[in-house]
């Protein structure tokens, strides 16, 4: 079964610093890497899906880059505002499949103002 | 823009009733999935549906079951609730049942089993 670990649990930063998000797995045969964000209370919003021939997805300061031969992937936040302040997951297809999917259980991320 | 809506934000119920959580998405999307969230364990899946009528277990099956009559509807339910099914819960859709594609989630239902 796919294990995906995400490493720091919560990170806290200044306002204007360029961050990095951490997310493992186990299974390198996966069909894709979604990034999602998540605030407090609130449903998941997807962020960046990155396909298995792609090896990053940009939009505005966000950018994730995905290593299937590593079984890592990374979020980059460029430029954090406060309102970047949340807890940001990657979710990663179950073994053998792939609309069924295992969860990290996210960074947590307070930028301070 | 997808949306996917759920029948309640905060439910209470007790030991021992049926629960009833619904999900709606309006966009015509084959895969509807149900998630449990509980902090510490993250994200984890209950049931998934690829179409109507049809559906697969997840990580975690055991105590619920499942309904999906129209595409656009998919039912988690509990047939006899327990304190430890107390959680958040989180419906997802995606577009096709063949094909890699992003989740789409409704705002979350925060059930306490008393």
């Amino acid at each position: 079964k796919q294990e995906v670990t995400q490493i720091p649990a919560a990170l806290s930063v200044p306002e204007g610093e360029n961050l990095v998000l951490n997310c493992s797995f186990t299974d390198s045969a996966i069909y894709n890497l979604q990034w999602f964000r998540q605030d407090p209370g609130k449903g998941l919003t997807s962020l960046l899906l990155i396909q298995s021939s792609q090896r990053e997805q940009t939009s505005g300061r966000l950018n994730a880059s995905l290593d299937k031969s590593s079984g890592r992937s990374t979020l980059y936040i460029a430029a954090s505002q406060p309102g970047d302040s949340a807890t940001y997951l990657c979710a990663a297809p179950f073994s053998g499949g792939y609309q069924k999917v295992t969860f990290g259980t996210g960074t947590k991320l307070q930028v301070i103002p | 823009d997808v949306k996917v809506t759920q029948s309640s934000r905060y439910l209470v119920k007790r030991t021992g009733e049926k629960v009833f959580l619904e999900c709606v998405q309006d966009m015509d999307h084959e895969n509807m999935f149900w998630y449990r969230q509980d902090p510490g364990l993250g994200l984890r899946l209950i049931y998934f549906s690829y179409d109507v009528k049809m559906k697969e277990k997840g990580d975690i099956p055991e105590g619920y079951s499942v309904s999906r009559e129209k595409k656009e509807r998919f039912s988690l339910i509990l047939e006899s609730a327990s304190t430890n099914q107390t959680s958040m819960y989180l419906c997802a859709s995606s577009l096709l049942a063949s094909s890699t594609d992003t989740q789409y989630f409704g705002p979350g239902t925060r059930l306490t089993v008393l």
